[in-house]
């Protein structure tokens, strides 16, 4: 029973066009919603959050949408560089920090 | 300012002896959570300690223990060793008490049981 679901496994895109990655979870009372980044060897590296009083947080390059009447959120990446080719984790919490899900991540890479 | 450390990097165990991993987190942070990493999936939450206190458990049997310590470094214990804790394991702190959503995460330990 997967509450947090990335359905692609993989995602190839052209350096300098856009990055979507997209993350559905299926328990309404997530609350919070945070996107990591992970290199190989690496622990995972905190990117960007939102909380579900918002539908959208933007640092940078990364932009968080969250739709939660369709239990959706998405990365994006504007522009994609090649260092930004990595494994990307959805993650969302219920219980103010306790107990975060992870999807099972999107590998993204970035071609120059 | 140090970040989250995890020793050792690597580890190969017999299955049925127990082991020890070991957490220091990042100066200023009192909340340590372990995580399982299994190959090709996401990271599973284990448990959380704040303050030397046990503050959420995942799905996982009770052969899995762990201990914060007053400067808030932690142990994860795991005995009775089964072929699939064969994983990644991977400790995060935060800082601001339990509330805090943003984990800074360490390296992990890579445990392989034979």
């Amino acid at each position: 029973d997967q509450q947090v679901k990335q359905n692609s496994p993989s995602l190839s895109v052209q350096e300098g066009r856009i990055s979507i990655l997209n993350c559905d979870y299926t328990n309404s009372m997530f609350d919070y919603f945070l996107w990591y980044k992970k290199y190989p060897a690496e622990g995972p590296t905190f990117l960007i959050s939102i909380s579900s009083i918002k539908d959208k947080n933007e640092d940078g390059r990364f932009t968080v949408f969250l739709n939660k009447s369709a239990k959706h959120l998405s990365l994006h990446i504007v522009p994609s560089q090649p260092g930004d080719s990595a494994v990307y984790f959805c993650a969302s919490s219920d219980n103010y920090g306790q107990n975060f899900v992870f999807g099972p991540g999107t590998r993204l890479s970035v071609l120059p | 300012e140090t970040g989250v450390t995890q020793s050792p990097t690597h580890l190969i165990k017999t299955r049925g002896q127990q082991v020890t991993l070991r957490c220091s987190s990042q100066s200023g942070h009192n909340t340590v959570s372990w995580y399982q990493q299994a190959l090709g999936q996401g990271p599973q939450f284990i448990f959380q300690y704040y303050r030397e206190e046990e503050n959420g458990r995942g799905n996982f049997p009770p052969r899995f223990s762990g201990l914060q310590f007053p400067n808030y470094s932690s142990e994860l214990n795991v005995n009775a060793l089964e072929l699939d804790d064969s994983a990644l394991y991977l400790c995060a702190s935060t800082s601001g008490g339990a509330s805090s959503y943003e984990q800074y995460f360490g390296p992990g330990t890579r445990l392989t049981v034979t």
